[in-house]
């Protein structure tokens, strides 16, 4: 089955840097990798996805890149503000094979 | 809640005892699944469901039942054989449309 494997386990980042988390899977017939970002004693939710024919995906401060050779996919936050500190999953499925395995997480830690 | 709905928010199960965690969804989504947290430890499938009347063991399905009579439920027993159940429950769903689960509030359940 797959396999996620998430880096680093905690980061942290003054207030306007910018943070990177990395993922590898497995399973070369993954094709779905979204992020979900949990802050403390909420559920998670998802903030940003990608599909297996995309290389790249942004939305406003936040990019996810893939590279399907390699078999793995970050996240990336430019200009992080305090409002960012959560934790922040990973995850890779085949799409609508409902199988999605989650990384360990990333505790993100913003210092005003 | 996002249409996906977990009660209680927080359980207490003495040992030995069996206890049910409760999850319910208004966004007909065909796919349920229930997920455990522990810390550093991501989230971690139990069991999950396409469809009513099925569902499939997850990677730590050992001391766990579910059942899905309705599409609109999915609850989760923990049962005495679940040697470590304190920890936070995550269910979630997934429609045949673009994107992510919808993860509920979660419950903590905590053997006292």
């Amino acid at each position: 089955g797959e396999n996620v494997e998430q880096h680093p386990s905690t980061l942290s980042v003054q207030e306007g840097d910018s943070a990177v988390i990395k993922c590898t899977y497995s399973d070369s017939a993954s094709n779905y990798f979204p992020w979900y970002k949990q802050e403390l004693g909420k559920r998670p939710q998802l903030i940003i996805d990608i599909r297996s024919n995309v290389g790249e995906k942004k939305d406003q401060r936040i990019a996810v890149t893939l590279n399907k050779t390699a078999k793995h996919f970050s996240l990336h936050i430019t200009e992080t503000q305090p409002e960012d500190s959560a934790v922040y999953f990973c995850a890779a499925s085949r799409k609508w094979d409902n199988d999605m395995r989650f990384g360990a997480g990333t505790r993100l830690t913003v210092k005003p | 809640d996002g249409g996906i709905t977990q009660s209680p928010k927080y359980l207490f199960r003495k040992e030995g005892q069996n206890v049910t965690l409760s999850c319910e969804q208004n966004l007909n989504h065909d796919a349920m699944y229930w997920y455990r947290q522990d810390p550093g430890q991501g989230l971690r499938l139990i069991y999950y469901s396409q469809i009513v009347n099925d569902f499939q063991k997850g990677d730590i399905a050992e001391g766990y039942s579910v059942s899905r009579e309705k599409k609109e439920s999915f609850p989760l027993t923990v049962t005495s054989a679940q040697k470590n159940p304190t920890a936070f429950y995550l269910c979630a769903s997934l429609g045949q449309v673009d994107g992510g689960y919808t993860f509920g509030s979660g419950t903590r359940l905590t053997v006292v």
